[in-house]
């Protein structure tokens, strides 16, 4: 099956810790995306990748790191400067960056400070 | 910048009853694109329909439609005969070209059985 999976579900930080949450996409999408959806909001845009080796802040980028090694894999690093981890995260990808072309969501990670 | 604002946070409807779902936005542009999305209990965003501006028709995906109003930046969801499985969060999202994908604040859709 073609898709988008997010791991884990659920993820607890710690004081001063980083943590990576993974998405990994089977589509043979160029672009990838990361949002971050905060309680009675909607998704702001953190990182997003057009193509591999390549990435660029969203509204949202500080105390976050991106990497985009690998065309179906573009994980998210959240590090001890992210002052409010606590949050929904949703990864996307799109066939390419534009804007007429549909992105397809995986179904998130749940980030929670300890 | 663009803004995309949904005025109401809640709706509710009977189940097999049609509601329709408000979304304005703020462009200065003529070519775009605009996409209502679903975000269910799961929280998984699903697209529901997409519209180009361009296209003066209204996007139709079965029990879902749209009326698209270009000149009153309005783009509201129609869904019809609405059903359980309907239940969820609706954001109303637009973008043009290669910016970002911008969203408005959601609507909580709750179907009575």
């Amino acid at each position: 099956d073609g898709g988008i999976t997010q791991s884990p579900k659920y993820l607890f930080r710690k004081e001063g810790q980083n943590v990576t949450l993974s998405c990994e996409q089977n589509l043979n999408h160029d672009a990838m995306y990361w949002y971050r959806q905060d309680p009675g909001q909607g998704l702001r845009l953190i990182y997003y990748s057009q193509i591999v080796n390549d990435f660029q802040k969203g509204d949202i980028a500080e105390g976050y790191s991106v990497s985009r090694e690998k065309k179906e894999s573009f994980p998210l690093t959240v590090t001890s400067a992210q002052k409010n981890p606590t949050a929904f995260y949703l990864c996307a990808s799109s066939v390419a960056h534009a804007g007429g072309e549909t992105q397809y969501f995986g179904p998130g990670t749940r980030l929670l400070v300890l | 910048a663009q803004t995309v604002t949904q005025s109401q946070p809640e709706m509710s409807v009977q189940e097999a009853e049609t509601v329709t779902l408000s979304c304005t936005y703020d462009t200065s542009e003529s070519d775009y694109y605009l996409f209502w999305y679903k975000q269910p209990p799961s929280r998984q965003m699903i697209l529901v329909i997409r519209q180009e501006a361009y296209k003066q028709q209204n996007a139709t995906e079965n029990r879902f439609s749209v009326n698209f109003q270009k000149a009153a930046k309005s783009f509201s969801l129609k869904i019809s005969d609405s059903q359980l499985g309907d239940a969820a969060m609706y954001f109303c999202a637009y973008r043009r070209g290669a910016q970002k994908l911008v969203f408005g604040q959601g609507t909580r859709l709750t179907i009575n059985p």
